[in-house]
């Protein structure tokens, strides 16, 4: 049974900074890796993809990493802004049920 | 190409009614998945679903909720004589044919509220 650890639950930081979502899942039999974002009340938007046979993936500001042999990626979110305030959320994708981790709920200050 | 689509966004229900939430994928996608997620928790897998085939309901409660996807139309999340346990966004996804990467694409929900 697939376990998925987002760490840290909540982070609070002023805008500007750079800053690491992780991620850890206890089986590594995955297809890829998927990153998402919610915001309240809202959907879950996709923010990056990363095939298991890649290590990282970039869009714009976002950089994920993927470790599939021990478990692990990371979102690294650079100069952060106001409007990446929101819950990340990590899924180790299988073929069919994906476990979602709790997420990272993320404030940036103004 | 239009995305996923859930209806109703919105849906309060009394004890004991029935509710009914409805999903279509997007174009091309022929496998559907529903997720639940009570208030201040995570995203909870409920059921996979491919046209006419349930793969896998290891998540739904065994009792009062039932899924289907028929061969034409969208995906049905049926839960009968709802209780306030129930009440908790339930959010869809699909992904493509024969896609390895099983990359998910979401819905905005649907928002059940039991009175």
């Amino acid at each position: 049974k697939q376990e998925v650890t987002q760490i840290p639950a909540a982070l609070s930081v002023p805008e500007g900074e750079n800053l690491v979502l992780n991620c850890s899942f206890t089986d590594s039999a995955i297809y890829n890796l998927q990153w998402f974002r919610q915001d309240p009340g809202k959907g879950l938007t996709s923010l990056l993809l990363i095939q298991s046979s890649q290590r990282e993936q970039t869009s714009g500001r976002l950089n994920a990493s993927l470790d599939k042999s021990s478990g692990r990626s990371t979102l690294y979110i650079a100069a952060s802004q106001p409007g990446d305030s929101a819950t990340y959320l990590c899924a180790p994708l299988n073929a069919g049920k994906s476990t979602f981790g709790d997420g990272t709920t993320l404030t940036v200050k103004p | 190409n239009a995305g996923v689509m859930q209806n109703p966004r919105h849906l309060v229900r009394r004890r004991g009614q029935e509710a009914r939430l409805r999903c279509s994928p997007m174009k091309g996608h022929s496998h559907v998945y529903w997720y639940r997620q009570l208030p201040e928790e995570g995203l909870k897998f409920m059921v996979y679903l491919q046209k006419e085939n349930i793969i896998d309901e290891s998540g739904m409660p065994k009792e009062r909720f039932s899924a289907e996807f028929p061969k034409e139309g969208p995906s049905i999340l049926r839960i009968q004589q709802v209780v306030r346990g129930d009440s908790a966004a339930y959010f869809c996804a699909s992904s493509p044919v024969g896609s390895a990467t099983g990359e998910l694409f979401f819905g905005e929900g649907s928002r059940l509220t039991v009175l």
